[in-house]
């Protein structure tokens, strides 16, 4: 069974301070990485990762993806109370259409005080 | 681009009663579009994927005569719980891969609450 284990299950920081959000996958015909954004509504879409070593960046966020050791972390650089949100990290496999189920972890809530 | 829309956002309807939900893709084509139910502080369970043309693929344990799923067209498919009861009550999203994309994107979800 696929399996995505995220970690921290919830973090509080300050405004200012950095974090990383991590994400570890057991899957069978990985293809793609997945984060996003949750806050009241439904997620947002961050990132897609489908190559190791490669960063993608879209300002304070980034994500990188190690196929070798089978996760991904996101990174929030200069975190702001916006950035307060759930952060889900879902794997997919190989082939489109109905073939192609997201396996999601339960998530990350991540909390920034003022 | 990658938009997807779903209506109602919120509804409360009497116990007993149908409800119908629609997700509508608005600047792209999806075959393939998926229905996903979310409890409190828990994270997304997929109910089933929604095939334009054909049947829908229920997961496991998710009742089909209960949870009646139609994709009309390339850009819609509706949701309808059938005789909805309280445990019904829950955040539903649906979502939609635009062709080749492996990425997902989500609608807004609706939040279902059964009185």
């Amino acid at each position: 069974e696929d399996k995505v284990v995220q970690s921290p299950l919830s973090l509080v920081v300050h405004e200012g301070d950095t974090v990383t959000l991590n994400c570890s996958y057991e899957v069978t015909n990985f293809r793609s990485l997945l984060w996003y954004k949750q806050e009241k509504k439904a997620p947002t879409f961050l990132f897609m990762l489908t190559s190791s070593g490669i960063e993608k960046k879209s300002g304070r966020l980034s994500s990188i993806l190690d196929k070798k050791e089978l996760s991904s972390i996101l990174n929030i650089t200069a975190t702001q109370t916006g950035d307060s949100a759930i952060y889900l990290c879902a794997v997919g496999p190989h082939g489109g259409g109905s073939n192609y189920k997201l396996t999601f972890g339960k998530g990350t809530l991540l909390t920034v005080n003022p | 681009g990658a938009v997807v829309s779903q209506h109602p956002s919120r509804v409360i309807c009497k116990s007993g009663t149908s409800v119908k939900i629609e997700c509508r893709s608005l600047d792209f084509q999806a075959t393939t579009m998926f229905w996903y139910r979310q409890f409190p502080k828990k994270s997304l369970m997929l109910m089933a994927t929604s095939n334009e043309g054909s049947k829908a693929t229920y997961e496991q344990g998710v009742e089909k005569d209960k949870f009646l799923i139609n994709h009309a067209s390339l850009t819609l498919s509706t949701l309808t719980v059938t005789s909805a009861h309280p445990e019904d009550s829950s955040f539903y999203i649906c979502s939609a891969e635009p062709w080749s994309t492996d990425t997902q994107y989500f609608g807004p979800g609706t939040r279902l609450t059964v009185l």
